[in-house]
């Protein structure tokens, strides 16, 4: 099932702050947080576990809360690298000790001088 | 070293050609996959190939036939492709079924 991601647009100023959210209705092993820039591969941000751990990445930290099925992508201090389209991966068991991961819509974020 | 390569970077085809696409990584993962993405959508999951076996076959098309020689090596063969598959095709390798995917550049595929 696909995970929800919201907002599905977001535009920033360089230097100041954005969250990312995204959700699921079922129960989740992990949350992948990837970045896609236009005309370019997705590259892998971070992975968190079931724990609720928060993990952090030079400015771009994230959170999961695995009671509510969701987790939050944190960017801080933005610049305009972080432009781009953000997608959380929810990984669910899929049966037979196989998980499979599925991408939500994706969060394309603007930074702006 | 975290590099996925595919090969060709684009690719045009007609509706009655056969095709290859390729993908090599030699970060020791034994998982590999198959995503196909269109434009402003998320990676939609193709084939996956765990140990070199597959293990999840997405209802893709028959016109879509996926090959894993050895655990470096993924190919997607194409037969008999409509327009509506022109798309970019993602490759990705991953520790095991749970960890990172690391994306190779794709390749872009225009069906005419």
């Amino acid at each position: 099932q696909q995970p929800v991601q919201s907002p599905q647009a977001v535009i920033l100023r360089e230097g100041e702050d954005a969250v990312i959210n995204c959700s699921s209705s079922k129960a989740l092993y992990s949350v992948h947080w990837y970045r896609q820039k236009h005309g370019e591969a997705p590259v892998f941000l971070m992975i968190l576990l079931k724990g609720g751990e928060q993990k952090g990445h030079e400015k771009i930290s994230a959170s999961f809360n695995e009671k509510k099925q969701q987790s939050s992508l944190y960017l801080t201090a933005s610049q305009l690298s972080y432009s781009g389209t953000y997608f959380c991966g929810t990984d669910e068991y899929s049966g037979a000790g196989s998980y499979q991961l599925t991408f939500g819509k994706g969060t394309k974020l603007s930074v702006i001088p | 070293d975290t590099e996925v390569t595919q090969t060709p970077k684009h690719l045009v085809m007609g509706m009655t050609n056969k095709k290859s696409l390729k993908c090599e990584q030699h970060m020791g993962h034994r998982a590999m996959y198959w995503y196909k993405q269109k434009a402003k959508k998320p990676p939609e999951l193709m084939f996956v190939y765990s140990y070199e076996k597959l293990s999840i076959n997405e209802s893709v098309p028959s016109r879509f036939s996926p090959e894993c020689p050895n655990s470096s090596l993924l190919n997607l063969h194409l037969h008999a492709l409509q327009p509506e598959d022109s798309a970019l095709y993602l490759c990705a390798s991953s520790q095991d079924r749970i960890a990172a995917r690391y994306f190779g550049a794709g390749t872009r595929l225009s069906v005419l």
